[in-house]
C-alpha cells in the first residue's frame, strides 16, 4: 500500500514559473524524501528532510515539512523545461522500506 | 564511485515462466531494495536486503523472492509469471549505517509478460 499521496496529480506551467507539489502521508515518519523520475526510468534522489526539520533548501528546491498535518511540499523555483518529470515523495515505514506516492507529473513548457 | 546497474534493461516472458533480474549496488552500499512500478503508478516496495538478509517485505506473494550476495549485488526472482507482473522493476541501494537514508536507483528492468 502507498503511504504518501502527491497533489496535484498533474501540473503544467510555463518556463520561469514556480511549481509547488504537495505530499500527505498517514503514519509517523523519521524522514521524508523527494525523488524525480524522467520518462519511466530510475528515480533520482532530490532531497531528504528529517522529522525534526521544518524546511530545507537545495539549489532551486525548497521542501517544507509539517508533521502535525502529516504533509510536505516541494517548491521548484524558476522552472526549466528540463524539470519536466514525475515527482514522488517517499516516507520511511516500519519494515525498513520507503513508501512512495503515485507522483505528480510536472510539465514545464518552454 | 559507480552507480546502481540493473540487467537486463528489457525482457519479454511468457505467462507461467520464471525470471531473474539482477542489480549491482553502488559502491559502499550494503542495503538493496526492490520495487515494482506499474505504468502511471508510484513504486511499490517488494523487499529489502541488508547484509545478505531479508530486512523487510512488502505485500507481494512468495513467488517473488530475492538474494543478496557478499558483494551486496542482488537478484529478484519471480516464479509463475502472471500478466499483471508486467512492470518496471527498480533496484535501489543505500547505506543506513553511514547515517544516510537516501536511495540510489538503477534505471530499471522493463518486464513484459505475454
Amino acid at each position: 500500500s502507498q503511504q504518501g499521496e502527491e497533489d496535484p496529480q498533474a501540473l503544467s506551467i510555463q518556463e520561469g514559473e514556480n511549481a509547488t507539489m504537495n505530499c500527505s502521508y498517514k503514519t509517523s515518519i523519521n524522514n521524508l524524501q523527494w525523488y524525480r523520475q524522467n520518462s519511466g526510468r530510475g528515480l533520482v534522489h532530490l532531497i531528504l528532510i528529517r522529522s525534526n526539520e521544518r524546511e530545507k533548501h537545495s539549489g532551486r528546491l525548497r521542501v517544507t515539512l509539517d508533521t502535525s498535518k502529516k504533509s510536505s511540499s516541494l517548491l521548484i523555483t524558476a522552472s526549466r523545461a528540463a524539470d519536466t518529470a514525475s515527482y514522488f515523495c517517499a516516507t520511511d515505514a516500519h519494515n525498513n522500506d520507503m513508501r512512495f506516492g503515485a507522483g505528480t507529473r510536472l510539465t514545464v513548457k518552454p | 564511485e559507480t552507480g546502481v546497474t540493473q540487467s537486463p534493461t528489457h525482457l519479454i516472458k511468457t505467462r507461467g515462466q520464471q525470471v531473474t533480474l539482477r542489480c549491482s549496488s553502488q559502491s559502499g552500499h550494503n542495503t538493496v531494495s526492490w520495487y515494482q512500478q506499474a505504468l502511471g503508478q508510484g513504486p511499490q516496495f517488494i523487499f529489502q536486503y541488508y547484509r545478505e538478509e531479508e530486512n523487510g517485505r512488502g505485500n507481494f506473494p512468495p513467488r517473488f523472492s530475492g538474494l543478496q550476495f557478499p558483494n551486496y549485488s542482488s537478484e529478484l526472482n519471480v516464479n509463475a509469471l502472471e500478466l499483471d507482473d508486467s512492470a518496471l522493476y527498480l533496484c535501489a541501494s543505500s547505506n543506513p549505517d553511514r547515517g544516510y537514508y537516501g536511495y540510489t536507483f538503477g534505471s530499471g528492468t522493463r518486464l513484459t509478460v505475454v
